[in-house]
């Protein structure tokens, strides 16, 4: 397996802009998690799915922002409108189990400018 | 409010000797904890765990000791090597809850 893959590796994108983040997680795996790390706050949990349904959300900052799971092998993280204090690299990652070491995509680096 | 806590943002061990990495937590729920290492502009990678039920886990060079009643936990390398330079994240979780991670500690182990 190529492990969880994320595009695009880089965005630059004015703000006000829709960004759209995408991951695919490894096969077989039941969970799905995005992250954001930025240097004030490290890696924070965004939101996490269990066999495509939501199941937290509370780490999603504000309405701007939005996931979405319509099938197993797909993810993606939406802003919209993005903002200048969103410019951060996200991560999605992929477990078997909750309880399971999740595997990390290499990240978008998102910068809003 | 930072539930997870690692105070040392840097740390420099010299080759061979033993890296320390500590964390603190302050949710006396938190009873899954997990250890990740990240490379510069690599997704993290999942290095160790640790359940409540434990105060000790090993794994090659890497054991990570729990202490429950002081809400500390700390990886620790022995003996580092450079290849072990990375940022280390803790991470932790209550049963059923989310992960919450610590800032992360960049180790650089020198030659």
């Amino acid at each position: 397996d190529a492990g969880v893959i994320q595009s695009p590796r880089h965005e630059v994108t004015e703000m006000g802009q829709e960004v759209t983040l995408r991951c695919k997680p490894i096969s077989g795996h039941d969970y799905l998690f995005w992250y954001r790390q930025t240097m004030m706050r490290g890696l924070e949990l965004l939101i996490y799915f269990n066999n495509n349904v939501p199941i937290d959300d509370s780490g999603m900052p504000e309405d701007r922002f939005s996931a979405k799971m319509p099938n197993a092998s797909f993810s993606t993280l939406k802003i919209q409108p993005s903002e200048p204090r969103d410019s951060a690299v996200y991560f999605c990652a992929s477990s078997l189990g909750a309880w399971a070491g999740a595997f990390f995509g290499q990240g978008t680096r998102l910068t809003v400018v | 409010d930072q539930q997870v806590k690692q105070n040392s943002p840097s740390l420099s061990v010299q080759e061979g000797r033993i890296s320390i990495l500590n964390c603190d937590y302050t949710n006396s729920m938190f009873d899954y904890f997990l250890w990740y290492k990240k490379y510069p502009a690599e997704g993290p990678t999942f290095l160790i765990s640790i359940s409540s039920i434990k105060d000790k886990n090993e794994d090659g060079r890497f054991t990570v000791f729990l202490n429950k009643s002081a809400k500390h936990l700390s990886l620790h390398i022995v003996p580092s090597q450079p290849g072990d330079s990375a940022v280390y994240f803790c991470a932790a979780s209550a049963v059923g809850n989310q992960f919450y991670f610590g800032t992360g500690t960049s180790l650089t182990v020198i030659p």
